[in-house]
């Protein structure tokens, strides 16, 4: 079955400093990767998703991540935190293929928090 | 264009009460999904649907929760009886499942924050 691990609950970087999300997924064959935003009190939003041969994506609000197969990684980063970033994130995985592709599998979550 | 809406927002009741959630996925779009959120478990999908049909309800806690598509436009999900244990935000999620071989962006809506007392 499919698995993400997000190493550590809390992020906590200064305005201006790198953002590093870590993410780790479990899979036999290459998956399709994603990595969502909540803001308080809202649903989740689509930050960027892994679906092709382009391994590093680039998505909203100037976050990219990179896929590692050979370290089965998905990192999320960002150069220079913004307070507007404050939100927890998600990684998430899914099965290539025609009915799987669906079913998301999220990991645990990582709040981050910006000081000014 | 207006998102996926959910009512109500917040629902309170007590344990035993039957509860229902609402979901009104973006129109056009054709598959549907419930999630429910808690601190324990995270985020977990409890069913979702293609074209109205129920494809995977594996998710599905126990025979408690129920799940209704009746049309395009309007889903629902049932617990009942309720029990304080499933106290979580539930969410509805639409997608255009127009390419059956990738993956279509899913669509969140706000949520329902379930207490039960």
């Amino acid at each position: 079955a499919q698995s993400v691990t997000q190493l550590g609950s809390h992020v906590s970087v200064s305005e201006g400093a790198l953002v590093l999300l870590r993410c780790n997924y479990s899979s036999s064959v290459p998956p399709y990767l994603f990595w969502y935003v909540q803001y308080p009190n809202q649903g989740l939003q689509l930050l960027l998703k892994y679906t092709s041969a382009a391994t590093l994506v680039k998505g909203i609000n100037g976050f990219e991540a990179e896929f590692k197969k050979s370290e089965t990684s998905f990192h999320l980063t960002k150069p220079s935190a913004h307070m507007s970033d404050a939100a927890e994130y998600f990684c998430a995985v899914s099965d290539r293929g025609r009915v799987r592709a669906q079913k998301l599998v999220f990991g645990q979550g990582t709040r981050l928090t910006i000081n000014p | 264009d207006a998102g996926v809406i959910q009512s109500p927002r917040h629902e309170v009741t007590e344990m035993g009460q039957e509860v229902t959630l609402r979901c009104k996925p973006i129109s056009g779009h054709n598959s549907l999904f419930w999630y429910r959120q808690t601190m324990m478990r995270g985020l977990e999908l409890l069913i979702y649907f293609n074209n109205n049909v129920p494809i995977d309800d594996s998710g599905m806690p126990e025979d408690r929760f129920s799940a209704k598509m009746p049309n395009a436009s309007f889903s629902t999900l049932k617990i009942q009886p309720s029990e304080p244990r499933d106290s979580a935000v539930y969410f509805c999620a639409s997608s255009l499942r127009a390419d059956p071989l990738s993956y279509n962006e899913q669509f969140f809506g706000p949520g329902t924050r379930l207490t039960v007392l």
